[in-house]
């Protein structure tokens, strides 16, 4: 029963490849995000989707590209590979974001680019 | 741009005993949202907190409590009787009611609680 789910939890990966994070929330919320903690643990946005449509796309590389085929999932995808990828990638979802309702977090999956 | 910062890299109190940490944020909206968000070592975020804007009463969950100061903009978290499942990061973080309602998050405190 678990709200926010990302597969794999842990993503060990050499340069260059191409590498795919899957989330899914069964909640029933519209918004679903991406965020990227780094290696000091500082956590940034990188994009936000509501019902499958693209609102949030922060200055991130385009070898990273989301797809959201239905409103439950999000995914992330990477393109070549770089070691400065390496980071614990979180997904999220939110009911009504306008209304300040809180971001219901996935339990993250770290990368590592060797 | 929204910016939100924590002073505090790290901090350690004693079992029982209380500490607070501290937040302030860079706005210019007078519309938005506040959160205290935990990471334990397991590394899920967890909601500790929130706190609407337009709202002069603090938000109070159980042990954890806010000092909301609007026109400082200021956000602190008071974390009573501490205990040990207390210890984490903690991460403020704030969204506009408007616009991208994206989190802005601040760098985190480590909070280690002392047996």
């Amino acid at each position: 029963d678990t709200a926010v789910s990302q597969t794999p939890k842990y993503l060990v990966t050499q340069m260059g490849n191409d590498k795919s994070i899957k989330c899914e929330q069964n909640l029933g919320h519209d918004t679903m995000y991406w965020y990227k903690q780094d290696s000091k643990k500082f956590l940034k946005i990188m994009f936000s989707y509501n019902n499958k449509e693209l609102i949030i796309n922060e200055t991130v590389p385009n070898r990273f590209s989301p797809k959201s085929p239905d409103k439950a999932h999000l995914n992330l995808h990477i393109n070549s590979l770089e070691l400065g990828d390496s980071a614990v990638y979180f997904c999220a979802s939110s009911p009504y974001p306008d209304r300040g309702t809180e971001a219901f977090f996935g339990q993250g999956t770290r990368l590592t680019v060797v | 741009a929204q910016t939100v910062t924590q002073s505090q890299p790290e901090m350690s109190v004693q079992e029982a005993e209380t500490v607070t940490l501290s937040c302030t944020y860079d706005t210019s909206e007078s519309d938005y949202y506040l959160f205290w968000y935990k990471q334990p070592p397991s590394r899920q975020m967890i909601l500790v907190i929130r706190q609407e804007a337009y709202k002069q009463q603090n938000a109070t969950e159980n042990r954890f409590s806010v000092n909301f100061q609007k026109a400082a903009k200021s956000f602190s978290l008071k974390i009573s009787d501490s205990q040990l499942g207390d210890a984490a990061m903690y991460f403020c973080a704030y969204r506009s009611a408007r616009g991208a309602q994206k989190l802005v998050f601040g760098q985190g405190t480590r909070l280690t609680i002392n047996p």
